[in-house]
C-alpha cells in the first residue's frame, strides 16, 4: 500500500509565475490536507478537503491560494503570482473514510521562489 | 481555539540518557494528541497518538507519552537515546469526533551526542 504521495519534490518558481502542486492520497482516503511549513517554524494548517468539496479553508490565504480534490486524480495546491514569501515546504496529508483521527503525511513539495 | 506550546526549541541529551520533550496543549473540548518525528528533508511520522483511552500511550521506536488532563500535558519520553532519534519532534492536537485540522507546535529539535 503506497503511502502518500507528492510531486515536485522540489519546485523552483520566479516571482509571479504559478506553482503547482499534486498530492495523491493513500488507497482508500477520501480526505486531503495541506499544510504549510515556513522555515525553522511548525506546520500551519491550510485546507481540508474531501472528494470534489472543500471542508475548511480557513488556514488558506485570502488571495492568489487555492486547493482542489476532484472526483479522479489528485489533490492539486495552487499559488498564483508567486511571491518570495511563498517558499516553505507544503506537506499534504491523507486520511481514511471511518478512522479520521489520524493524518499520513506525504514527503512535501519544497517550493522555492526566486 | 485549540493550541500547543513545546517548551525548548532545542534539546540536547547523551546516547543513552532519558529523552524527555515537553508539550503542554489548551483546547476547549478534551481533545486528541498526537506526536510526529520530522528526519530532515522528509515528511512527518506519527509516532503516537492519544484518543481518550488509556492515558498512557506507547509508540513506534520505544517512545512513550503519557496524557494528563490536571496539567493539560503530554509529554514524549524514551527512556535511553539512540543517535537515530536526532530529528524535529512535533506535538499536534485536534478535535475528536470530525476529521479536523491538526494544530501542531514549533516543533522541538532533538540532539543525541556520543
Amino acid at each position: 500500500n503506497a503511502g502518500v504521495m507528492q510531486n515536485p519534490r522540489h519546485l523552483v518558481r520566479r516571482r509571479g509565475q504559478e506553482a503547482r502542486l499534486r498530492c495523491s492520497p493513500m488507497k482508500g482516503h477520501s480526505h486531503v490536507y495541506w499544510y504549510r511549513q515556513l522555515p525553522e517554524e511548525g506546520l500551519k494548517f491550510m485546507v481540508y478537503l474531501q472528494k470534489e468539496n472543500i471542508i475548511d479553508e480557513s488556514g488558506m490565504p485570502k488571495e492568489r491560494f487555492s486547493a482542489e480534490f476532484p472526483k479522479e486524480g489528485p489533490s492539486i495546491l495552487r499559488i498564483q503570482q508567486v511571491v518570495r514569501g511563498d517558499s516553505a515546504a507544503y506537506f499534504c496529508a491523507s486520511s481514511p473514510e471511518q478512522r479520521t483521527e489520524t493524518q499520513y503525511f506525504g514527503p512535501g513539495t519544497r517550493l522555492l521562489v526566486l | 481555539a485549540q493550541s500547543v506550546t513545546q517548551l525548548g526549541s532545542h534539546v540536547s541529551v547523551s546516547e543513552g540518557a532519558l529523552v524527555l520533550l515537553r508539550c503542554n496543549y489548551s483546547s476547549s473540548v478534551p481533545p486528541y494528541l498526537f506526536w510526529y518525528v520530522q528526519y530532515p528533508n522528509q515528511g512527518l511520522q506519527l509516532l503516537l497518538k492519544y484518543t481518550s483511552a488509556a492515558t498512557l500511550v506507547k509508540g513506534i521506536n520505544g517512545f512513550e507519552a503519557e496524557f494528563k488532563k490536571s496539567e493539560t500535558s503530554f509529554h514524549l519520553t524514551k527512556p535511553s537515546a539512540h543517535m537515530s532519534d536526532a530529528a524535529e519532534y512535533f506535538c499536534a492536537v485536534s478535535r475528536p469526533g470530525t476529521a479536523s485540522k491538526l494544530t501542531f507546535g514549533t516543533g522541538t529539535r532533538l540532539q543525541v551526542t556520543l
